[in-house]
């Protein structure tokens, strides 16, 4: 089956730091990916629509210059949280709309920022 | 707006009982609703989803879901629990099954 690979699965940065969270379409090509954040029994919130060649969507209320989203090729679409602060840390997890029109989640990224 | 309650953060069951994990949600259009399993370490799996056919939905691994306009609610069950159904259970709701609003998750637990 489709399966979405996201990397890595836990990362722990100092304040001030720029973290990078990978999301792959292993074996199926992706031009829509989503990624979405989760705090401690919270529900998972989205956050953006990622499309491939083509600039972000961001929902409201969330920064798009704090969390950079590209979108380079089919297979691969990348979040980067900078000048991370403690009250970014979070669980990120993305999906990617693969055949049939279904969505597949990447197992999830705990990130800690001291 | 959409949006999706999840009664009850934990639900413990005996193998062999009854598994019933609520969802009720809230729609101004007619809502795609959906059923996701998380188990460890692991990302997200679609159990079932309801897109206006059926009122009954069968998903994978025994587990069904009714959907209830008059309630409201897309309840998740499965007649008889087995310990590989320990993991967190996510109902959801979209209006064009691409942008997903989801619950705060159930957790199930299995005893022998």
């Amino acid at each position: 089956g489709a399966v979405v690979s996201q990397h890595p699965s836990r990362v722990i940065c100092k304040s001030g730091t720029s973290v990078k969270i990978e999301c792959r379409s292993l074996d199926f090509q992706a031009t829509t990916m989503f990624w979405y954040r989760q705090f401690p029994k919270k529900s998972l919130m989205l956050m953006a629509t990622s499309n491939e060649g083509s600039k972000a969507t961001y929902e409201q209320g969330v920064e798009k210059d704090k969390f950079l989203i590209n979108h380079a090729s089919l297979t691969l679409s990348t979040l980067t949280v900078t000048s991370a602060h403690p009250e970014d840390s979070s669980f990120y997890i993305c999906s990617a709309k693969g055949p049939s029109e279904k969505l597949f989640f990447g197992s999830g990224t705990q990130l800690s920022v001291l | 707006a959409q949006s999706v309650t999840q009664l009850g953060s934990h639900v413990s069951v005996s193998e062999g009982a009854l598994v019933l994990l609520r969802c009720n949600y809230s729609s101004s259009v007619p809502p795609y609703l959906f059923w996701y399993v998380q188990y460890p370490n692991q990302g997200l799996q679609l159990l079932l989803k309801y897109t206006s056919a059926a009122t009954l939905v069968k998903g994978i691994n025994g587990f069904e879901a009714e959907f209830k306009k008059s309630e409201t609610s897309f309840h998740l069950t499965k007649p008889s629990a087995h310990m590989s159904d320990a993991a967190e259970y996510f109902c959801a709701v979209s209006d064009n099954t691409d942008k997903l609003i989801f619950g705060t998750g159930t957790r199930l637990q299995v005893f022998p």
